[in-house]
């Protein structure tokens, strides 16, 4: 299957600084991207929806000054936390779909944020 | 409101059958898939369906009745390695995947 990598696997800051996260589709075109949150034990939570070229659409409750997305080519998106508190740590995952319509869609690996 | 229903936690010996069950509720329907996620790491497709019926894949089958908004898996043979959560999602008519909240799967020797 297709290949999603996303950079840093881990990372720890400070409270008050911002992290970027990157996604990235090794091996096909991500028309769609979307990037999610995991607390434990719990399930996946939308955060937001991106196209390439487009404003990303974010689900009720997220705010899209602190999470910041970028899709900017057809491989590559980014999301931003900014100002981050450690009520924002938790395991953000992204993952890629090739096409608009049905598509199965490639997570990455992940990215574990710890906010201290 | 768009739902995903499925038990939160299932207890199975190796070398025996589980089945997992999901029920949904979506805005128009565009497949049922299922994901397995091991702790700590992203979810991996397991299964698509979007007809009624079974589709098997080794030792892992998956079904779907539209009609009862109903699907299970079912895993044969269990593994030790099984032990993992999974998540059921159903694809609504926007083709975004509704997710249910996993169903942690631990496996007995």
């Amino acid at each position: 299957g297709a290949v999603v990598s996303q950079h840093p696997s881990w990372v720890i800051c400070k409270s008050g600084t911002s992290v970027k996260i990157e996604c990235r589709s090794l091996d096909f075109q991500a028309t769609t991207m979307f990037w999610y949150r995991q607390f434990p034990k719990q399930s996946l939570m939308l955060m937001a929806t991106s196209n390439e070229g487009s404003k990303a659409t974010y689900e009720q409750g997220v705010e899209k000054d602190k999470f910041l997305i970028n899709h900017a080519s057809l491989t590559l998106s980014t999301l931003t936390v900014t100002s981050a508190h450690p009520e924002d740590s938790s395991f953000y995952i992204c993952s890629a779909r090739e096409g608009r319509g049905y598509n199965e869609q490639f997570f990455g690996p992940g990215t574990r944020l710890t906010v201290l | 409101g768009q739902n995903i229903d499925q038990p939160t936690e299932m207890t199975a010996t190796e070398g025996a059958i589980v089945q997992i069950n999901c029920t949904y509720q979506t805005s128009g329907f565009n497949g049922l898939f299922w994901y397995q996620q091991h702790a700590g790491e992203a979810p991996t497709f397991l299964s698509y369906n979007v007809l009624d019926g079974l589709e098997e894949k080794g030792r892992f089958s998956s079904f779907l009745s539209r009609s009862k908004g109903y699907s299970y898996l079912l895993l044969k043979e269990l593994q030790m390695k099984d032990s993992a959560s999974y998540l059921c999602a159903g694809m609504d008519s926007n083709y975004q995947l509704i997710w249910g909240a996993g169903t942690k799967l631990i496996i007995k020797p």
